[in-house]
């Protein structure tokens, strides 16, 4: 069984620019996460989706930050304008339905702002 | 507001000890505590979890304490080898209302030979 897909998986940009980061989740999986983790933290989730569906997306910055899941399947997160604050690991993360809390992460997105 | 707290968050264990995380929660409506491994590059692991239910569960090397009247779980990883040596994350799950993950602020594990 495949994993999580995720590209690119590293990505240096300049603040105020913009950037997309692709997943491609675990074939059936329902529920997918992305999550951003700061060196020396843990993941924070920044948006859950069912299906094609925002569950949560409260800790999402929705002034900068944005993700669709077109046709529930594949999903993209995009960052306009970058700030340096954004450097982290963006990770995509997917559950089936009926095991919400078994969660499979991708191998994850590391973003350099400069 | 950190809802789970980890600790110690860096730790050295010689090779065949037994290495200890703990963890405190606060939420009393979380109901699945898992702990995920995480190795340089790679994203999380699921590696072993628990319900408030059980006291104990074991796998292999890796076993969860769990006190629900403390609120508080722990990792055990017995006869610890340089191969565990990867950042370890507890983290809580509440399956009522916004069915996420809280997770804890990571343990670094180092295993010496």
């Amino acid at each position: 069984e495949a994993g999580v897909a995720q590209s690119p998986r590293y990505k240096i940009i300049e603040k105020r620019q913009s950037v997309a980061f692709w997943c491609n989740p675990i074939s059936g999986h329902a529920t997918l996460y992305w999550y951003q983790q700061i060196l020396g933290q843990g993941p924070k989730l920044l948006i859950q989706f069912q299906n094609n569906g925002v569950v949560d997306d409260s800790q999402l910055p929705k002034d900068r930050f944005s993700a669709e899941r077109l046709k529930g399947v594949d999903s993209t997160l995009k960052i306009q304008p970058a700030k340096l604050e954004d450097s982290a690991v963006y990770l995509c993360a997917s559950s089936s339905t009926s095991t919400f809390y078994e969660q499979y992460f991708g191998p994850g997105t590391r973003l350099t702002v400069t | 507001q950190q809802q789970v707290k980890q600790s110690p968050q860096s730790l050295i264990v010689q090779k065949g000890g037994i290495s200890i995380i703990n963890c405190a929660y606060e939420n009393t409506a979380f109901d699945y505590f898992p702990w995920y491994q995480q190795f340089p590059g790679k994203g999380p692991a699921l590696l072993i979890a628990i319900r408030p239910d059980v006291s104990e569960k074991k796998e292999g090397r890796f076993t969860i304490s769990f006190n629900k009247s403390a609120k508080q779980f722990s990792l055990h990883i017995m006869d610890s080898q340089p191969g565990d040596s990867a950042t370890y994350f507890c983290a809580a799950y509440s399956g009522a209302g916004s069915y996420q993950l809280t997770f804890g602020k990571g343990t670094k594990l180092s295993v010496i030979p």
